[in-house]
């Protein structure tokens, strides 16, 4: 079973570009979140998709940020202008279907997003 | 605000002891609690998960305790390895759909 995959692996960006992220969870996993971590802070929750509706989106910094998950299996993250602050690692999640109560999740092996 | 806490010290330790982490969370009560290791350059994988109602879970060297009086979470590696070096993070989390809340994480280090 392939895991998650996310692309690109690292980014380099100068503010005010865009940058978009790709995920691709599980095969059959209805749940797919997105988390972030910020240089020396803990990772946080950005959002959480159930199939291709957001179910939680409570994490997103601003309107700068756009996620979209189109048939419910790949998403993407857009970052638009993209500012220094968005500096981090990006990891996507995904679990099994059902509620995300007591599923594990898999992660992706995160984006790196330099805003220079 | 919730809070979590985990020792932000490096754990050094000798291979074959048993390492100890804390985690411990303020100004919420948890449902359940995931246990994650990530080494560098990864994502965080799954290690344990343990409900509000369970006092303690074991999978092979591990074990996890659930202290919803004290607000905490114990984890122990047993008979650690070089291969258990790594950041282990805890995440008590109240959301039905998974949302997890992530502590900053303990780095742990297992010398020969």
């Amino acid at each position: 079973e392939a895991g998650v995959t996310q692309f690109p692996s690292h980014s380099v960006i100068e503010k005010g570009q865009t940058v978009t992220l790709r995920c691709d969870p599980i095969s059959g996993h209805d749940n797919l979140y997105w988390y972030r971590r910020v240089m020396g802070k803990e990772i946080k929750f950005l959002l959480h998709f159930v199939k291709e509706s957001k179910q939680d989106e409570s994490g997103m910094p601003n309107n700068r940020f756009l996620a979209e998950r189109t048939g419910g299996t790949y998403s993407t993250l857009k970052v638009q202008p993209a500012e220094l602050e968005d500096s981090g690692v990006y990891f996507c999640a995904s679990s099994r279907t059902g509620t995300g109560f007591s599923y594990e999740q898999y992660f992706g092996p995160g984006t790196r997003l330099t805003v220079t | 605000s919730q809070k979590i806490e985990q020792n932000s010290e490096a754990l050094n330790i000798q291979e074959g002891k048993t390492a100890t982490l804390t985690c411990n969370y303020t100004n919420y009560s948890p449902a359940y609690l995931q246990w994650y290791r990530q080494d560098p350059g990864r994502g965080p994988v799954f290690l344990l998960l343990i409900r509000e109602n369970e006092k303690e879970k074991r999978k092979e060297r591990l074990k996890v305790t659930f202290d919803t009086t004290l607000k905490q979470s114990l984890f122990h590696i047993t008979a650690s390895q070089p291969a258990d070096s790594a950041t282990y993070l805890c995440a008590p989390t109240t959301d039905s759909w998974g949302k997890l809340q992530f502590g900053a994480g303990t780095q742990v280090v297992v010398t020969p």
